[in-house]
């Protein structure tokens, strides 16, 4: 079935970038989306991007998609403390998500 | 309602019971997924409905597992003869057409 990995823990410090990176297994993905959840929160959708595309900017987020390697990351430019929190990247496949262990984003000041 | 309703929130149950999750969607909604995401984990797909099509259970873990939804209105998470191993929070989370999934809060499950 597909696998979607993600690494567990980036830590950065606050107004640096951010990069968090995905990798999924297969290649008739329809959508790719980032979901972010806070602390005893629920899952909130960040941006998503079409498989078509390669590149989506929303503010501080930049998403890229490497169909070839089937890469996706998620940057978020001047990181901020707020955006401590998981992050998970989901595959859309035909209707099924599924959805990566998740990246725990931690920011210092 | 504005959003994805879970009930109840927190479940605390005895080892052996049964339980019943509950979920309540966007109205509209076609899509239906429930997921497990036990303490520090990812999320672990159970089952999607998609309208009135035969469901995709591949990720129900045992057949002590099971899950209801009539065509595009409430859902319902049974396990039945509850373990340990099951205390993790449930998540529901609906989809229209094309669109991005809405998560619900989730239902804390925790067996002693």
């Amino acid at each position: 079935g597909e696998d979607v990995e993600q690494s567990l823990f980036l830590s950065v410090r606050e107004g640096d970038s951010s990069v968090i990176n995905c990798t999924y297994t297969d290649s008739s993905s329809t959508y790719l989306y980032w979901y972010k959840q806070e602390p005893g929160a629920g899952l909130q959708l960040l941006t998503y991007i079409f498989s078509n595309m390669d590149m989506k900017q929303d503010q501080r987020l930049t998403v890229l998609l490497n169909k070839k390697d089937k890469h996706l990351s998620l940057r978020i430019a001047d990181t901020q403390t707020g955006d401590s929190a998981i992050y998970f990247c989901a595959d859309r496949l035909g209707g099924k998500l599924i959805f990566g262990q998740g990246t725990e984003l931690s920011v210092k000041p | 309602g504005a959003g994805v309703s879970q009930s109840p929130s927190n479940k605390v149950t005895e080892k052996g019971k049964d339980v019943e999750l509950r979920c309540d969607p966007i109205s509209g909604h076609t899509a239906l997924y429930w997921y497990r995401q036990r303490l520090g984990q990812g999320l672990e797909f159970l089952i999607y409905f998609q309208g009135n099509s035969a469901p995709d259970k591949s990720g129900l873990p045992s057949d002590r597992f099971s899950a209801e939804r009539t065509g595009e209105s409430v859902s319902t998470l049974t396990i039945q003869r509850t373990q340990q191993e099951d205390s993790a929070v449930y998540l529901c989370a609906t989809m229209a057409l094309n669109t991005e999934a809405f998560f619900g809060q989730g239902t804390r499950l925790t067996v002693v």
